[in-house]
């Protein structure tokens, strides 16, 4: 099975930071690699597919880097509504599977 | 607009059986594959299964592989999770989720579209 491992596992940060969070998969995904922010209750959403691309609607402050088997997101310019726990989740073959999470807080 | 419903959550004693339905409405249901996505309380997010359009592949998490069995019916728009021999580590929100195309069918898989979620406890 593919590892994901995250960090770090949580962070506070202020309003206008720059956030990076890290993915490392345990082996080459090439770029099959999401992320997806979930608030508390409530269902994951989609923010970056294929490692770096926005999917729609989401604010163009979140971004997605990859080098090598290295993923990150980042926020430029963190806002109170981006508190919330935020997932990578690779693709590449089954078993599916995510990261252990990341939670962002003010 | 795409909507995903769970339903059939519930409190069951361990070793006992449970069905969750996911009614789907606002796409052509059989031309996505599906999945189930679980999350125990206070825990990540936990891939459980998926199933192509046209039921011909299904896969699982070792966790509830011989335990778990995913089904749909594209005529009535509806994904179903068969549980059986459940355990406390079941416990769990569990969320019907779309992939964004069915499987083999293109590049970028991702899901798009998530449930609400159903609620599954497992205890004596």
């Amino acid at each position: 099975d593919i590892q994901l491992t995250q960090s770090p596992s949580s962070l506070s940060a202020s309003v206008g930071d720059r956030v990076t969070i890290a993915c490392q998969a345990s082996k080459d995904i090439t770029d099959y690699l999401n992320w997806y922010q979930q608030k508390p209750g409530k269902a994951p959403k989609l923010l970056i597919y294929d490692a770096s691309n926005l999917a729609t609607g989401v604010p163009s402050r979140f971004s997605g880097r990859q080098s090598g088997t290295e993923f990150t997101l980042t926020i430029n310019g963190l806002q109170p509504e981006d508190v919330a726990t935020y997932y990578c989740q690779q693709y590449d073959d089954f078993p599916l599977t995510f990261g252990p999470g990341t939670k962002v807080d003010l | 607009e795409v909507q995903l419903v769970e339903s059939g959550g519930g409190l069951v004693k361990p070793g006992e059986s449970l069905t969750l339905s996911c009614a789907a409405s606002g796409f052509t249901f059989g031309s996505h594959t599906m999945n189930w996505v679980r999350q125990a309380p206070g825990k990540g997010l936990q891939w459980v299964s998926s199933i192509n359009g046209n039921s011909e592949y299904k896969y699982y998490a070792d966790s509830v592989k011989g335990r778990f069995i995913i089904a749909r019916d594209n005529a009535n728009q509806s994904l179903y999770l068969h549980m059986k021999s459940l355990r406390a580590e079941d416990t769990a929100v569990y969320y019907c989720a779309r992939y964004v195309r069915d499987l083999w069918n293109g590049y970028q898989y991702y899901f798009d579209y998530w449930g609400q979620g159903a609620l599954v406890t497992v205890s004596s």
